[in-house]
């Protein structure tokens, strides 16, 4: 069965104080692995797709990087506006759904 | 960019009813569609995909026949929820797939707070 581990569960962090989010997975034959942003009551919202290990990928204050393990989400020099939960999810099969962690929660103060 | 719209974002019904729930893909055609549940500090569990012109599939423990899928085109499916109760209060979240194989991108609705009294 597919398994997805998010760690740590909630982050509270000062403005600009960077940091990771982690990642952990079992799955056979990972398709890809995604990271979206959720805001509360909201859906979530696409950031990243990682195929192979040894990827990375950037978008403005956000790089993630994946291992044949897991996935580290790095967040630096955040903003206020980067306060969200952060979901992991993989995807196994070409047609098949995504399988999501809990999320981490991420609150940056000003 | 990709665009999905979910409606309604909030209902409550009474136990016993059915409320449904409808989820378009509005810039694109979806190859496949995927329903979701959420309940508070928990993952999005996935409950069935959903193809065009053909049955939906469930996963594992999700009633078919309480939770009705409908994938009338490629920009539209809705889910109906049949006889509600209390314990099927909860967060519904539909995405819809624009892609194929190894390059597929999954775009959410804004999700439906159902509650059932």
């Amino acid at each position: 069965e597919d398994q997805v581990t998010q760690s740590p569960e909630a982050l509270r962090l000062q403005e600009g104080e960077s940091s990771s989010l982690n990642c952990s997975y079992t799955v056979s034959g990972l398709r890809g692995l995604f990271w979206y942003r959720q805001d509360p009551g909201k859906g979530p919202e696409f950031l990243f797709t990682l195929y192979s290990a040894g990827e990375e990928k950037e978008k403005e204050r956000l790089k993630a990087t994946l291992t044949k393990k897991e996935s580290f989400l790095h967040i630096t020099a955040p903003k206020p506006e980067d306060s969200a939960t952060y979901l992991c999810a993989v995807q196994r099969g070409g047609a098949d759904g995504l399988t999501f962690g809990k999320g981490t929660h991420l609150i940056i103060q000003p | 960019g990709a665009v999905v719209s979910q409606h309604p974002s909030r209902v409550i019904c009474k136990s016993g009813t059915s409320v449904k729930i409808e989820c378009r893909s509005l810039d694109f055609q979806a190859t496949t569609m995927f329903w979701y549940r959420q309940f508070p500090k928990q993952s999005l569990m996935l409950m069935a995909t959903s193809n065009e012109g053909s049955k939906a599939t469930y996963e594992q423990g999700v009633e078919k026949d309480k939770f009705l899928i409908n994938h009338a085109s490629l920009t539209l499916s809705t889910l109906t929820v049949t006889s509600a109760h209390p314990e099927d209060s909860s967060f519904y979240i539909c995405s819809a797939r624009k892609g194929l194989g190894t390059t597929v991108r999954d775009t959410f609705g804004s999700g439906t707070r159902l509650t059932v009294v």
